[in-house]
């Protein structure tokens, strides 16, 4: 069926270094996308999002990246710090009132 | 409120008792989601309210599984029978429309279940 897949479940980075967070979608038809920070303990909490018309769209330390000709989307942040420690989630929506989440990575950041 | 709230945190129940879940969207918030996460895993729709329309259930695992929602305010989801495989968080989230115009999910801090 239609999923929407993370290449790495955890990802550990120095504070300071850029941090790359991978998302593969199968939806072709999807044409909306999301990234939500998890922390502990607390719901999902929207990052950045982007449209199917773009391929790039930044934000303040982050930066989305759509290839749809390979389904694939990611997340990147500046200059990581340690409170960028947290669960990673992109989401899909194919025009209906549903999100399909990933499984979601987890990064770490070491001081 | 100022964001979604949900009650209570954390609930441990027997198997095959009965759990109420409740959720407190956004005020003017028209379009409520449930959704469940299991440990290390991402979130799984359940359950979606708009309006006053019919809501899609589609998500639902099983008719153990049921939600309400009064007018554009409270929800509550109800797991009849509870079984082990039910743990999980069950993250409530609203928006103010739909996600036909692109619009963001506000998500409360969910209500860890455990069942025993």
């Amino acid at each position: 069926g239609e999923s929407v897949g993370l290449h790495l479940p955890t990802l550990s980075v120095q504070e300071g270094d850029n941090s790359i967070i991978n998302c593969a979608y199968s939806n072709s038809a999807s044409d909306y996308f999301i990234w939500y920070k998890q922390e502990s303990g607390k719901g999902p909490q929207f990052i950045i999002d982007i449209r199917s018309n773009m391929d790039k769209r930044q934000g303040q330390r982050v930066t989305v990246l759509l290839n749809k000709t390979v389904k694939h989307l990611s997340l990147q942040i500046a200059a990581t710090q340690p409170g960028d420690s947290a669960v990673y989630f992109c989401a899909e929506n194919n025009a209906g009132n549903m999100l399909t989440f990933g499984g979601g990575t987890r990064l770490m950041v070491k001081p | 409120g100022a964001g979604v709230s949900q009650s209570p945190s954390n609930k441990v129940t027997e198997k095959g008792k009965d759990v109420e879940l409740r959720c407190d969207p956004i005020s003017g918030h028209t379009a409520l989601y449930w959704y469940r996460q299991r440990l290390g895993q991402g979130l799984e729709f359940l359950i979606y309210f708009q309006g006053n329309s019919a809501p899609d259930k589609s998500g639902l695992p099983s008719d153990r599984f049921s939600a309400e929602r009064t007018g554009e305010s409270v929800s509550t989801l109800t797991i009849q029978r509870t079984q082990q495989e039910d743990s999980a968080v069950y993250l409530c989230a609203s928006s103010p429309g739909t996600l036909l115009f692109n619009e963001k999910l506000f998500f409360g801090s969910g209500t860890q279940l455990s069942v025993l």
